[in-house]
């Protein structure tokens, strides 16, 4: 497919499991960002790439979240010891561009649930 | 603090009657503002980038304009394929993530 792909669509987990969440940006695209949506919120910033370099992570809410895209292509959301104020929908987007001014293209994103 | 605030924050439409978004931000350096649709348990589309006051930009019943201090998003003669949540978002200079508001959650009504 075309578009940006994330896995599972839907992920529950109890109070203390580890997850990883998988994003399959537009092939070529060197920009990634992964955001984090709560119910009736708009998305917040979590981290970016720009190809496997990991350039900001300033909104990474703990240490328990970490995210790495090893090869450029691929990446990875991962949350340690979950709790159940991680439950949101995590997005990821791509874009062709490294200055921040083309549209990012967004996934369907992953509805995290922590009970 | 930089802030993106967007109104309000929810709108109901008939059909046929046009109506305006408001996104007002407080940033220091903006590099550019985005517009975007979100559909139920989708991701955000992209709609516009408005790069400087006085910039205007058109698709189909949208139009979206932006000045120094505020972006109006308009929507001409609405249909119900138009609702969805409108998201606005700021990119600031020197850095490349974008800060998103909550939304506006348009519904138009047939």
């Amino acid at each position: 497919g075309a578009g940006v792909s994330q896995s599972p669509r839907y992920k529950v987990a109890k109070r203390g499991q580890d997850v990883a969440l998988r994003c399959d940006p537009i092939s070529g695209h060197v920009s990634l960002f992964w955001y984090q949506q709560a119910l009736g919120q708009g998305p917040e910033f979590l981290t970016y790439f720009q190809n496997e370099a990991q350039l900001d992570k300033s909104g990474l809410p703990s240490d328990r979240f970490f995210a790495e895209r090893p090869e450029g292509s691929v990446s990875t959301l991962k949350i340690q010891r979950t709790q159940q104020e991680d439950s949101a929908v995590y997005l990821c987007a791509s874009s062709s561009d490294d200055r921040g001014d083309e549209k990012l293209f967004f996934g369907s994103g992953t509805q995290l649930s922590v009970l | 603090e930089d802030q993106v605030t967007q109104s309000p924050e929810a709108l109901r439409l008939q059909e046929g009657e046009s109506s305006s978004l408001n996104c007002s931000y407080t940033v220091s350096g903006l590099r550019g503002l985005f517009w975007y649709r979100q559909d139920p348990g989708k991701g955000p589309e992209f709609l516009f980038t408005l790069y400087s006051a006085g910039e205007e930009k058109e698709k189909e019943r949208l139009k979206a304009t932006l000045t120094k201090k505020e972006s109006f998003l308009h929507i001409t003669a609405p249909k119900p394929e138009d609702s969805a949540t409108y998201l606005c978002a700021v990119g600031l200079r020197g850095y490349q993530k974008v800060t998103f508001g909550i939304g506006t959650k348009l519904q138009v009504i047939p």
